[in-house]
């Protein structure tokens, strides 16, 4: 499986201030996926980071509230923009199509507190 | 109708008895099904993937899938209470198309 790193492990700030979490990949990957897990509830899927354009949003997320890079094929940031204490969760960075695979891994997780 | 569909839990049950883990979905043309394990404050890992009708056995681990009835089960035998975990069902709408849709996740206990 791939091996997915995420920074920072855990931060907390201050409502109205932004956060940039990065996601390293040790390989190349085709796609990289941004997803939010708030207390007690499932995986929701923010958005896919496509190399070389523009990330695409699902229903719900924006990109002023979340912008999202990925300028090659083992790294992609997410940034958490303008925080309120709603967005407290943890934020996590999944990869697929590692070696022709359609199996998705998951990074380990930003702890996210917004006071 | 939630898209994917768990029954939430608890499920417990007894340490060497078998855990049956249930998933229902709703989009009929979905190729890709999988089931994670998560702990308590970590990421989810994956257990199984499983692509056609059928059985498919990996250790002490038996996915099933039922197209037919757009159901898909985990089985897990021998239970361990380091199996107590949340398990997060998905389901990849087109093979290729990575776009994992989860459900609830069913919280399983094992007693020792």
């Amino acid at each position: 499986s791939a091996v997915i790193s995420q920074k920072p492990s855990r931060d907390i700030c201050q409502r109205g201030t932004s956060l940039t979490i990065q996601c390293q990949v040790d390989s190349q990957v085709t796609m990289m996926f941004w997803y939010r897990q708030q207390p007690g509830q499932s995986l929701t899927l923010i958005a896919t980071a496509n190399q070389g354009s523009e990330a695409t949003y699902e229903s719900g997320f924006v990109i002023d509230k979340f912008p999202i890079s990925r300028p090659n094929l083992t790294f992609s940031t997410l940034t958490v923009s303008n925080m309120s204490p709603e967005d407290s969760s943890i934020y996590l960075c999944s990869v697929g199509g590692h070696r022709g695979t359609d199996t998705q891994y998951f990074g380990p997780g930003t702890r996210l507190t917004v006071l | 109708q939630k898209e994917v569909e768990q029954n939430s839990g608890p499920l417990s049950v007894p340490e060497g008895a078998i855990a049956s883990l249930n998933c229902t979905y709703s989009d009929r043309v979905s190729q890709s099904f999988f089931w994670y394990r998560q702990y308590s404050g970590k990421s989810p890992e994956l257990i199984m993937s499983i692509y056609s009708n059928g059985d498919k056995e990996d250790g002490r681990f038996t996915a099933q899938l039922n197209k037919a009835s757009q159901y898909v089960s985990l089985l897990i035998r021998d239970s361990q209470p380091s199996d107590s975990a949340t398990y997060l069902c998905a389901v990849e709408r087109n093979f290729g198309n990575e776009k994992l849709t989860f459900g609830t996740g069913t919280r399983l206990t094992i007693i020792p």
